[in-house]
């Protein structure tokens, strides 16, 4: 079981941006998917859980969600911020297997 | 608050053994699984493994199954990783998370701690 993110995204501040991870085998909706939040030289944060679930403190800029049909999630970042810039990735879990997708690297241009 | 505060990460050469500690405080300890998850220098986040909440099940992914063994201490609120015939792969920054339930993903991070294991 793989989750397969893009590698990198470039956005400007103020537009939206949206991070895909594509499962690859079963179904993506078996599972609750995570999102984490990692900028340079800091620990992640949990930016979504539960597909669409937001920790208090994160803004409602940030949003989650589930396709089936493509079998895969997505984080979607609007009115981007230069602090938004940072590594995502993606987490699911199958059989008492945590896994992470490779991570995407933002750029906020 | 939750915080959770990593210790014990270290040089090591290889073949050599490490413990690593997580301190958790600001919720029911005992109540939550926890994991532990590592990333390489400039690599990303890799799963290495999790506790159930009262320390009975325990899970490893394939690569540090029978070198690595994690437990706990819930009068302690205390998380362990002990690491064993570490090799140079196994160096890392090495983060305890709690878990949000059961087998689902991690609501809270630690700051991480670095194992170095190098001749």
């Amino acid at each position: 079981f793989m989750l397969t993110q893009p590698h990198s995204v470039s956005e400007s501040p103020g537009k939206t941006v949206t991070i895909s991870c594509t499962g690859s085998s079963g179904s993506i909706a078996s599972n609750y998917v995570q999102w984490y939040q990692q900028r340079p030289g800091s620990a992640p944060t949990t930016v979504i859980y539960e597909d669409g679930k937001r920790p208090s403190g994160v803004p409602d800029r940030f949003s989650g969600s589930i396709d089936s049909s493509s079998n895969s999630a997505s984080l979607t970042i609007s009115g981007l911020k230069s602090e938004d810039e940072a590594d995502y990735y993606c987490q699911s879990s199958d059989s008492s297997n945590w896994v992470f997708g490779g991570g995407t690297k933002l750029t906020v241009l | 608050e939750v915080q959770l505060l990593e210790s014990g990460g270290d040089l090591v050469q290889p073949g050599g053994s490490l413990r690593l500690s997580c301190a958790a405080s600001g919720f029911t300890f005992s109540s939550y699984a926890m994991s532990w998850v590592r990333q390489a220098p400039g690599k990303g986040l890799e799963w290495v493994s999790a506790i159930g909440s009262s320390g009975g099940s325990a899970y490893y992914t394939d690569s540090v199954k029978g070198r690595f063994t994690i437990s706990r201490d819930n009068s302690k609120n205390t998380l362990y990783l002990q690491m064993n015939s570490l090799r140079a792969e196994d160096t890392a920054v090495y983060y305890c998370a709690k878990d949000i339930s059961v087998n689902i993903g991690f609501d809270y991070w630690g700051q991480g701690t670095l194992v170095t294991v190098s001749s």
